[in-house]
């Protein structure tokens, strides 16, 4: 069954900061990999889908690759700035589907002033 | 009013009391989700729905009856309830056929839910 594992759990940076969030996952067989964003006590925020025949994703100061041989997505975030402070979500797909879910339990990132 | 939207944003119940949650999505979408968000625990898929019709249930226990009467409204509804089940209920829909940016997920805000 997939599995999907965050790396690290929490991270803090000074603004202006580049970084990296790693996801793993466990089953390649994916069609694609999504990553999310979630303020504390609020729903999720889509950032980035990548489809399985990609090997990356941008978005303004985003930046979502993908390795599927070895089961492995980071998300990139260059300049840093407070407003990026959240809970960063990755989740990959199972069970041959494309849209049902499996989450890693996240990466809660603190982006100081 | 636009995107994924729910209602209540916050309910306590008693473990005899029956509820429902409510989802709204104005988005055009077919396909809507449930999902449970607890403490400490990844956010757990429990119900897909494509075009009306249930197409995954990840063992859920039966306390929690979902109902999609239309593409653009899915309930939960909650009876006999256990304190464990405290969490927050996300909502979410996705365009519902595959394809490149379609499979993407859309959240609504939650329903925080506390069992007493």
């Amino acid at each position: 069954k997939q599995e999907v594992t965050q790396i690290p759990a929490a991270l803090s940076v000074p603004e202006g900061e580049n970084l990296v969030l790693n996801c793993s996952f466990t089953d390649s067989a994916i069609y694609n990999l999504q990553w999310f964003r979630q303020d504390p006590g609020k729903g999720l925020t889509s950032l980035l889908l990548i489809q399985s025949s990609q090997r990356e994703q941008t978005s303004g100061r985003l930046n979502a690759s993908l390795d599927k041989s070895s089961g492995r997505s980071t998300l990139y975030i260059a300049a840093s700035q407070p407003g990026d402070s959240a809970t960063y979500l990755c989740a990959a797909p199972y069970g041959g589907a494309t849209n049902k879910l499996i989450f890693g339990t996240g990466t809660l990132l603190a982006v100081q002033p | 009013e636009t995107g994924v939207t729910q209602t209540p944003r916050h309910l306590v119940m008693g473990m005899t009391n029956k509820k429902s949650l409510k989802c709204e999505q104005h988005l055009g979408h077919n396909a809507m989700y449930w999902y449970k968000q607890s403490a400490k625990k990844p956010l757990e898929l429990m119900f897909v729905y494509n075009f009306k019709e249930q197409t995954e249930n990840n063992s859920v226990p039966s306390r929690f009856s979902p109902e999609c009467p239309n593409s653009s409204h899915l309930f939960l509804h909650l009876h006999t309830l256990q304190p464990e089940d405290s969490a927050l209920y996300l909502c979410a829909s996705s365009h519902g056929t595959s394809g490149t940016m379609q499979d993407t997920q859309y959240f609504g805000p939650g329903t925080r839910l506390t069992v007493l």
